[in-house]
């Protein structure tokens, strides 16, 4: 069946720019994750949603990061003004309970 | 969420048994012990958790030592597609907070 998709797959961004990236996760699935994974090192968790509702958002790194998913079911994370420490794959994962996350392939921003 | 220590990497030859070492010894009660895996340019994919028993499915084992300290997750027969990077993850809440985990290379 179809899994998470997230597009675009690789952006590369000018440092300043504004970038939105989009996690279609699997359907029916409650939960969404997004999270961040710099070259090298584990994914570091960013926020989660419940449906419409963003029940964390500990892990955005500063308020340039937002995210949302208006509908319950697809959603978007927005970078303003990109620096070049957001370069990194950005990962969104969608979970139906508790017991298993499915990841999407990720996409891989990049600012010069 | 409780800390996870690894092995940085280790190496398994194709067909034998790969078994990876994980430390959580603060874990809490309430916390899973999950294991996902992370193969080049891919998002990390679910293999197995459990709390205090031993766990078995398709893809692997899990055995929990009884005062639930450490686990080892175990690939029975490896292949070289199980060649990536193995995260250990103690999990009380939604989120799944990752080490830099094991990687893995299993050779010819």
């Amino acid at each position: 069946g179809a899994g998470v998709s997230q597009s675009p797959r690789y952006k590369v961004a000018k440092r300043g720019q504004d970038v939105a990236l989009r996690c279609d996760p699997i359907s029916g699935h409650v939960s969404l994750f997004w999270y961040q994974q710099a070259l090298g090192q584990g994914p570091e968790f960013l926020t989660y949603f419940q449906n419409e509702a963003q029940l964390d958002k500990s892990g955005l790194p500063s308020d340039r990061f937002f995210a949302e998913r208006p509908e319950g079911s697809v959603s978007t994370l927005k970078i303003q003004r990109t620096q070049q420490e957001d370069s990194a794959v950005y990962l969104c994962a969608s979970s139906f309970n508790r017991d298993k996350q499915y990841f999407g392939p990720g996409t891989r921003l990049t600012v010069t | 969420d409780a800390k996870t220590t690894q092995p940085t990497s280790m190496d398994c030859a194709e067909g034998r048994a790969a078994n990876l070492p994980c430390n959580h010894s603060t874990i809490s009660g309430n916390e899973y012990v999950y294991w996902y895996r992370q193969i080049h340019s891919q998002g990390p994919q679910y293999i197995i958790h459990g709390l205090k028993n031993n766990e078995t499915n398709e893809m692997a084992s899990l055995i929990i030592t009884e005062d639930r300290k450490s686990s080892t997750l175990i690939l029975p027969h490896a292949t070289l597609r199980d060649t990536a990077v193995y995260y250990c993850i103690v999990r009380a809440d939604d989120k799944l907070i990752f080490g830099t985990g094991t990687r893995l290379q299993v050779f010819p």
